[in-house]
């Protein structure tokens, strides 16, 4: 089935401790992103990345980190989450770039930072 | 720059009665105007999806929307709820370009009544 999976799907952690949240995808989709989801604002780009090893930042990087190694994955890095992290987290990927793509969203990691 | 606006934060509707969503853009060119569902606990699903041609757009699930430009409106409709059909939608214009992001409205959270 294709999808795009993320782990773990719910976390509760402490500040300043570092996370890593995975995304994968099935589908040998270039391009990948990552949203937070919060309430009131919809969803805002973290970071995007449009192929292996080509990432750029979004409306909202900051203390965030990402990497493309593999073309399947795109793991989010959070090295010292603060409070203000707390969010919804969705990544998404799609075939290639263009407004004409269809993007894929994960299910979503719900981080609640102490 | 580009926006979208979900002017109704939550709307409850009887099952069976019609529905109709609000979403309004504001962006320079053409626009790319997309509907998500997000149900509870999931990520987000596409329902459908404006590019060009017929201003009417048929989607999943029994939805459509019809692009308005002279309004700047993508509104999302359908004849007869389902209580199924509760969840929040999100309303969402591409932005294109390298981010190739989706910027999104805060979303409507629809509730059924039985």
């Amino acid at each position: 089935e294709a999808q795009v999976t993320q782990n773990p799907r719910y976390l509760i952690t402490v500040t300043g401790k570092k996370l890593t949240v995975t995304c994968s995808q099935n589908m040998n989709h270039e391009y990948m992103s990552w949203y937070r989801q919060d309430p009131g604002l919809g969803l805002r780009q973290i970071y995007y990345s449009m192929n292996v090893e080509v990432t750029d930042k979004g409306d909202v990087p900051e203390g965030y980190k990402v990497s493309r190694k593999e073309k399947r994955n795109f793991p989010l890095i959070l090295e010292s989450p603060s409070p203000n992290q707390t969010s919804l987290y969705f990544c998404a990927s799609s075939l290639s770039l263009g407004v004409r793509e269809t993007q894929y969203f994960g299910p979503g990691t719900r981080l609640l930072v102490l | 720059a580009q926006s979208v606006t979900q002017p109704d934060i939550h709307i409850t509707v009887s099952e069976g009665a019609s529905l109709e969503l609000r979403c309004n853009y504001s962006y320079g060119a053409t626009p790319y105007l997309f509907w998500y569902v997000q149900s509870p606990g999931q990520g987000l699903q596409l329902l459908l999806k404006y590019f060009s041609g017929d201003t009417l757009v048929q989607g999943i699930k029994g939805f459509e929307a019809e692009f308005k430009r002279s309004q700047s409106s993508f509104n999302l409709r359908k004849p007869s709820v389902h209580w199924s059909d509760a969840a929040e939608y999100f309303c969402a214009v591409a932005h294109g370009g390298a981010t190739n992001k989706l910027i999104f409205g805060t979303g409507t959270l629809l509730a059924v009544q039985p």
